[in-house]
């Protein structure tokens, strides 16, 4: 079992960066890979990126590439995710996922959700 | 990146009714495809893993089938709590991509 709670809303500026969190606990942790998935209001689910919390290794969508870092510690069992550049259109849920099976990765662990606003 | 098609992208339905929704790849996925519900305000919820294994918990009026490319979400005699947006997602390769969704709706 795992459960996965992310940090609070967060309202930015345009051209500023913004660091959310996602705190595992449970002990399947350093087995599982993360994936950051957001959506804005009325919009589908559009995945970002993960992490395979084990050794590191990340991979992001080909339009996040170079303004969103995910980044883990495992000393808090915490993963991060941090967009630069901020955009209006980067104003939507952010949500953490993880998955207990490495072969299906189907995430059935999934955070609370954190609103990112980004606006002038 | 691989292309996920939904369909229908919205349906009304009636409580008891039964419904499918449809997604397809652009290209093979095998038998990597799931299906999450998401409630308004909520976080996606895992229903169907592994395009027709039941998650722990979820109702068996649920049911997945397909692989390859073309792969259908059944839901059988409706209840209240069903009426809430589908989504589909592979995890064949990177990027995870999702469907655009599919808003079940109550007629």
């Amino acid at each position: 079992q795992m459960q996965l709670v992310q940090s609070g809303p967060e309202v930015r500026k345009p051209g500023t960066s913004v660091k959310v969190s996602c705190k595992a606990s449970g002990a399947i942790f350093a087995s599982t890979s993360v994936q950051w998935v957001r959506q804005a209001r009325g919009q589908p689910l559009e995945w970002i990126g993960w992490i395979i919390v084990g050794g590191a290794k990340t991979s992001y969508a080909q339009q996040f590439q170079g303004r969103v870092t995910i980044t883990r510690d495992m000393s808090t069992s915490t993963v991060y995710m941090e967009v630069t550049g901020l955009r209006s259109d980067d104003t939507a849920v952010y949500y953490c996922a993880a998955h207990s099976s490495g072969y299906y990765r189907a995430s059935d662990y999934w955070g609370q959700g954190t609103l990112v606003t980004v606006s002038s | 990146d691989i292309q996920m098609t939904q369909s229908p992208s919205s349906l009304s339905a009636s409580v008891g009714d039964s419904v499918t929704i449809t997604c397809r790849a652009s290209q093979t996925i095998t038998g990597l495809l799931h299906w999450y519900q998401q409630s308004p305000g909520r976080a996606p919820k895992l229903i169907i893993y592994g395009a027709s294994n039941l998650q722990s918990g979820v109702s068996s009026r649920f049911s997945g089938d397909g692989s390859g490319t073309e792969f259908t979400l059944k839901i059988t005699s409706l209840q209240p709590e069903d009426f809430a947006a589908y989504y589909c997602q592979q995890t064949y390769t990177i990027p995870y991509t999702f469907g655009q969704g599919t808003r079940l709706e109550i007629k």
